[in-house]
């Protein structure tokens, strides 16, 4: 089964539009953290944020904002107004600290093209 | 500024050939992953490392094998490369709890 989905493939939007990507995951650990990844064309994975499951308050950073929502199991990212620059391919993950505490799962990624 | 670096950003081999990837990071992180990245197959685990000469295999350690010498350094070995291995490698390394922290990738070419 899959441990993080994320459902969109691709997002294609228009410059200053706002975007949300979407990201569910499933655990059964009570302690875990969640991340999201931007992976530009230039190939390197970024790291943007990374939640544990203790804390569901949400955050923004600038033009990025996180909703992460345990009743869900969602923590979706949403980017304001966009930007050209913000293309990319963004991934969430999900690290488990008792079960495969070594281990990352990521999701599938899902492409956003921003048009000017 | 933390850095994982990895020793080639694109590499051409032939079918057979011997292959190292090096990865070395300088943030004194105990673990250190090896992952490809295919289209369509998202980020595949390979092998990682949680203590120096200390392995795993991930999800597809077939036709590789991991060396960790040393704690900053993390080598993934292609003994006899096959086509089916052409693939963007990236390595990986983090606290143990934290973020992944990744390098810019290797893309490997196998003729």
């Amino acid at each position: 089964a899959q441990k993080v989905t994320q459902a969109q493939t691709e997002i294609s939007v228009v410059e200053k539009e706002d975007v949300t990507l979407d990201c569910v995951y499933e655990t059964r650990d009570t302690t875990y953290y969640l991340f999201w990844y931007k992976q530009p064309p230039s190939g390197e994975l970024v790291f943007l944020i990374r939640r544990n499951s203790f804390d569901e308050q949400n955050e923004i950073s600038g033009r990025y904002s996180w909703n992460f929502q345990k009743s869900t199991s969602s923590f979706n990212f949403t980017i304001t107004a966009s930007q050209v620059v913000d293309s990319a391919v963004y991934f969430c993950a999900l690290s488990e600290a008792i079960t495969h505490f070594n281990k990352f799962y990521f999701g599938s990624g899902t492409k956003l093209n921003v048009k000017p | 500024d933390v850095k994982v670096t990895q020793s080639s950003r694109y590499l051409v081999k032939r079918t057979g050939e011997k292959v190292f990837l090096e990865c070395v990071q300088d943030m004194d992180h105990e673990n250190m992953f090896w992952y490809r990245q295919d289209p369509g197959l998202g980020l595949r685990l390979i092998y990682f490392s949680y203590d120096v000469k200390m392995k795993e295999k991930g999800d597809i350690p077939e036709g590789y094998s991991v060396s960790r010498e040393k704690k900053e350094r993390f080598s993934l070995i292609l003994e006899s490369a096959s086509t089916n291995q052409t693939s963007m490698y990236l390595c990986a390394s983090r606290f143990l709890g934290g973020e992944l922290f990744f390098g810019e990738g290797s893309r490997l070419t196998v003729l």
